[in-house]
C-alpha cells in the first residue's frame, strides 16, 4: 500500500524567508509520480509540481524547488524568498502507474498549514 | 478553459438525511474522480471514473454512498442516509487520459462544504 507522511503540521515564517517542506512517501512501484498541491483559504486544489520515480535530477521553478531523493524516499519543497500570497495548505501526493490504462488516484499527506507574516 | 465545476457549494443537513453533489468536469477529461476531506486530513479517494465506468470505488461506503456518471461527462455523488462522519469537503477532479497512467496532474473543483448536524 502506498503513504505519504508530512511531519511538519504547521510553519510560520516572516516574509522573505526560506521555507522548506518535508514529504516521505512509501510505494511498492518501481514507477510512480509525486506531486506538490497547494490548497489557499479558497478550498480549491493547485498543482503545483510533479516528478517520476526515474528522473531525480532536482529542479528550480521560478520561487520554487524541489528535492526528491529515492534513497531516503523523499520529496521536499522549498519556497524561496516566501510571501503572504503563499500561505495555504501543502499537500505532497503519489501516485503510481497502473498497467490497466487507467489513470491513477492520488494519495495525499496530511498536509502543511503554512502561514507567512508580513 | 472552463475548470471543474461543483455544486452546491456548501450544504448543511441533519443525519439520517440524504444529499447530492453535482460535479462536472473539464471538457474532454476522461477520467473524473470523488476525493472526501475530513478537516484537517489529505483528501482521500472515495470513487474513480473513466468514461462512465468505475476504475475504483474500494473506499466507497457502499451501504451509504452510492455516485454515477451517466454518459462520460458529469457525475453526481449521493449519501443517503447521512452520519456526523461524514461532514467533510467533496472535491470533484477530472484528469485527460494519457499514455502514462499517473502522470497527469488532476484538476480540482472548489469543492462541496457538506456539515451534518
Amino acid at each position: 500500500a502506498q503513504k505519504v507522511t508530512q511531519a511538519q503540521t504547521e510553519i510560520s515564517v516572516v516574509e522573505k524567508e526560506d521555507v522548506t517542506l518535508d514529504c516521505v512517501y512509501e510505494t511498492r512501484d518501481t514507477t510512480y509520480y509525486l506531486f506538490w498541491y497547494k490548497q489557499p483559504p479558497s478550498g480549491e486544489l493547485v498543482f503545483l509540481i510533479r516528478r517520476n520515480s526515474f528522473d531525480e535530477q532536482n529542479e528550480i521553478s521560478g520561487r520554487y524547488s524541489w528535492n526528491f531523493q529515492k534513497s531516503t524516499s523523499s520529496f521536499n519543497f522549498t519556497i524561496t524568498a516566501s510571501q503572504v500570497v503563499d500561505s495555504a495548505v501543502y499537500f505532497c501526493a503519489l501516485s503510481e502507474a497502473q498497467i490497466t490504462g487507467a489513470n491513477s488516484k492520488l494519495t495525499f499527506g496530511k498536509g502543511i498549514t503554512l502561514s507567512v507574516r508580513p | 478553459e472552463a475548470g471543474v465545476a461543483q455544486s452546491p457549494r456548501y450544504k448543511i443537513i441533519e443525519k439520517r438525511q440524504s444529499v447530492a453533489f453535482w460535479c462536472n468536469p473539464i471538457s474532454g477529461h476522461a477520467t473524473l474522480y470523488w476525493y472526501q476531506q475530513i478537516l484537517g486530513q489529505g483528501p482521500k479517494l472515495l470513487i474513480q471514473f473513466q468514461n462512465n465506468g468505475v476504475v475504483d470505488d474500494s473506499q466507497l461506503p457502499k451501504d451509504r454512498f452510492s455516485a454515477e456518471r451517466l454518459k462520460g461527462v458529469d457525475s453526481t455523488l449521493k449519501i443517503q442516509p447521512a452520519k456526523l462522519e461524514d461532514s467533510a469537503v467533496y472535491l470533484c477532479a477530472s484528469s485527460p487520459l494519457s499514455g502514462s497512467p499517473g502522470y497527469n496532474e488532476q484538476f480540482f473543483g472548489p469543492g462541496t462544504r457538506l456539515t451534518v448536524l
